[in-house]
């Protein structure tokens, strides 16, 4: 039992360049977000899909898209990517569908660095 | 909007000594509260947790108290040991927004 797993690790891009972060889970959870952190702005939500087949925008959404591919794997695609996207990326899982005080478990990230 | 607030860091102790690390927030209704922990390296994970006034969350020796008459969540541990050191983020459920909203986070450095 894996949990979250993201790959890549760790990554370099130029300004302008396209990628996609990979993220799934085997846990059969309902729920997957995508987080970035900064320094000293905690976790913010870009995007979340509360089940297969449905996405919603979160806090920070301009310059990603996303792709809930089955219920295990959701996508994180940068299509032109900017500095101001520097950042650590965490994807997350949860049972249901975000109600209440249910725990989101939480990948190891990947530290993505734009020139 | 709902916000969580946390003291900056870092919080630098020697082991064997209390933490404390203040979290409060601002919320519609009453939300779920959190704290959880991310080691050097790792993903976030859950501490602990507390879902209504006066519940009290705990976990591996570290306890919070949801306290609604002074909206807190103070993170406490009555000896902290080296193997504590890391980042802790307390955080909310808003049901509002419907989505969980962290505080900066607080990095504890623990030394022998």
């Amino acid at each position: 039992n894996a949990g979250v797993t993201q790959t890549p690790k760790f990554q370099v891009l130029k300004t302008g360049q396209s990628m996609t972060l990979q993220c799934a889970q085997d846990m059969n959870h309902n729920s997957m977000y995508w987080y970035r952190q900064d320094p000293g702005m905690g976790l913010r939500l870009i995007y979340y899909s509360a089940s297969e087949g449905t996405t919603d925008k979160g806090e920070v959404p301009n310059g990603y898209n996303v792709s809930r591919l089955n219920k295990r794997e959701f996508s994180l695609r940068l299509e032109s990517a900017a500095p101001s996207q520097t950042s650590v990326y965490f994807c997350a899982s949860s049972e249901s569908r975000g109600q209440g005080a249910e725990t989101q478990y939480f990948g190891p990230g990947t530290r993505l660095l734009v020139l | 909007g709902d916000s969580v607030t946390q003291m900056e860091g870092p919080v630098t102790l020697s082991e064997e000594a209390c933490l404390t690390i203040n979290c409060t927030y601002t919320a519609t209704g009453y939300p779920s509260l959190f704290w959880y922990v991310q080691y050097p390296g790792e993903g976030l994970q859950l501490l602990l947790k507390a879902t209504k006034a006066d519940d009290k969350g705990s976990n591996k020796g570290f306890e919070a108290t949801y306290r609604k008459e002074t909206t807190s969540f103070h993170l406490e541990k009555g000896s902290v040991q080296v193997s504590d050191s890391a980042v802790y983020f307390c955080a909310l459920f808003s049901g509002g927004y419907n989505k969980l909203i962290f505080g900066a986070g607080t990095r504890l450095a623990v030394h022998p």
